[in-house]
């Protein structure tokens, strides 16, 4: 079926690193605008990253630029979101999202069920 | 930054009506979205382009746009329609994408 599946997700120090995953299976995954939305513990949603379909665009929110790398390999269907010196504020359920074409902008069709980030020491 | 305005909660009595607003300075320009989480599951779209429903979506979910504001209406209000609702869209260029503050909408 169409489902998106995180991985990658844990306890990290720090300063350390940590590279998330995402599975795409059930439609074209290298059709898709695909994006890493991320929720702190009894916090709201934040918008991280987007890339294109084909890699050739990508953005980042503020608060992760220079600090996260968002990738993708249309042959293996998965999103990835390298995460390096990691902070407590970085502390989040991380999202996978596909992207629809909403003209003007972006939004948000599928997501998948997220993955637990936790940076303590 | 860009900044989308939602209020902290709403209450509402089953059967009635609910409405939530969300300002921001781009809406003018910049499609709205709107999402329904609830707790300890991942957001559910239910209103796309200010007013589209998508499939799925009981008609009793619907959205406006006037101005820098947006509105989801809950109309005949059921307890299943408890959680929390976010706004979403983009700054004015459309590249960086921005999340309401959310609502949380409480069926009494």
């Amino acid at each position: 079926q169409v489902q998106l599946v995180e991985s990658g997700g844990g306890l990290v120090k720090p300063g350390g690193s940590l590279r998330l995953s995402c599975a795409a299976s059930g439609f074209t995954f290298s059709d898709y605008y695909m994006s890493w939305i991320r929720q702190a513990p009894g916090k709201g949603l934040e918008w991280v990253s987007y890339i294109s379909s084909s890699g050739s665009t990508i953005y980042y929110a503020d608060s992760v630029k220079g600090r996260f790398t968002i990738s993708r390999d249309n042959a293996k269907n998965s999103l990835y979101l390298q995460m390096n010196s990691l902070r407590a504020e970085d502390t989040a359920v991380y999202y996978c999202a596909r992207g629809q074409d909403g003209d003007t902008n972006w939004y948000f069709d599928l997501w998948g069920r997220g993955t637990l980030v936790t940076v303590s020491s | 930054s860009y900044e989308l305005t939602q209020p902290p909660s709403v209450s509402v009595s089953p059967g009635q009506t609910a409405r939530i607003t969300c300002s921001g300075d781009a809406l003018p320009k910049q499609y709205a979205y709107w999402y329904q989480q609830k707790p300890g599951q991942a957001p559910v779209l239910v209103i796309y382009k200010d007013s589209e429903r998508p499939s799925g979506i009981p008609e009793r979910f619907s959205g406006s746009s006037s101005g820098t504001t947006v509105t989801l209406t809950i109309s005949g209000v059921q307890a299943e329609d408890e959680a929390d609702y976010y706004c979403q869209s983009a700054d004015s260029s459309g590249t960086y994408h921005v999340f309401g503050t959310g609502t949380k909408v409480t069926v009494l």
